[in-house]
């Protein structure tokens, strides 16, 4: 099965940091997803990218930004952390862009906590 | 726009005891529509899926019928189980849009079945 990998499961930065989240899928998925989750808000996409080099704004870009070098890599970054960032973040990919009937695969995701 | 609307929780239920979680969905066309369970310390990870009206998900015990005249999709457990406890998402997915990034998520509904 598909494996998405997050770099740390638990992380703790001070406000204005730049921060680094990284993703990688091991099946050649061409799309992949940046969402955060928050209590009673569920998932906001941030970024999302549907081949190398190519990225796109989500519903909740302000302060982030993105960087898919290679197909398999997608990372999330914080310019300068706020303590309104804090928040589960969760990567995701799936096959083809047009894949609107197929299942997204997620990572275990990010506690990040901005202090 | 798109958007799920899915039952407040959190729910608590003994364990064999029966489950709903409501979900409504406001969308053009003919969406997917999707649940996704995310256990403790977990990603999500897709639970089922219907794809057309009258369309039946299921998996692991749970059910969900696509009501295009109610424009709903609840899910459905008839005997839970302590290893069910999750939160439980729902989502639409719009079919004409021929992208993955239009996927809309409810904003979660906490599980806790006690033994």
């Amino acid at each position: 099965d598909v494996k998405v990998t997050q770099s740390s499961r638990y992380l703790v930065k001070r406000t204005g940091e730049k921060v680094f989240l990284e993703c990688v899928q091991d099946m050649d998925h061409e799309n992949m997803f940046w969402y955060r989750q928050d209590p009673g808000l569920g998932l906001r996409l941030i970024y999302f990218s549907y081949d190398v080099k190519m990225k796109e704004k989500g519903d909740i870009p302000e302060g982030y930004s993105v960087s898919r070098e290679k197909k398999e890599r997608f990372s999330l970054i914080l310019e300068s952390a706020s303590t309104n960032q804090t928040s589960m973040y969760l990567c995701a990919s799936i096959k083809s862009r047009g894949a609107t009937n197929e299942k997204l695969f997620f990572g275990s995701g990010t506690q990040l906590s901005v202090l | 726009g798109n958007s799920v609307t899915q039952m407040e929780g959190p729910v608590t239920l003994s364990e064999e005891a029966f489950l709903t979680i409501n979900c409504t969905y406001t969308a053009t066309g003919y969406p997917s529509l999707f649940w996704y369970v995310q256990y403790p310390g977990e990603g999500l990870q897709l639970l089922l899926k219907a794809t057309k009206a009258d369309d039946k998900g299921s998996n692991k015990g749970f059910e969900a019928t696509y009501r295009k005249e109610t424009t709903s999709f609840h899910l459905e457990k008839g005997s839970v189980q302590v290893s069910d406890s999750a939160v439980y998402f729902c989502a639409l997915s719009p079919i004409s849009s021929g992208s993955a990034r239009q996927l809309t998520f409810g904003s979660g509904t906490q599980l806790t079945v006690l033994p």
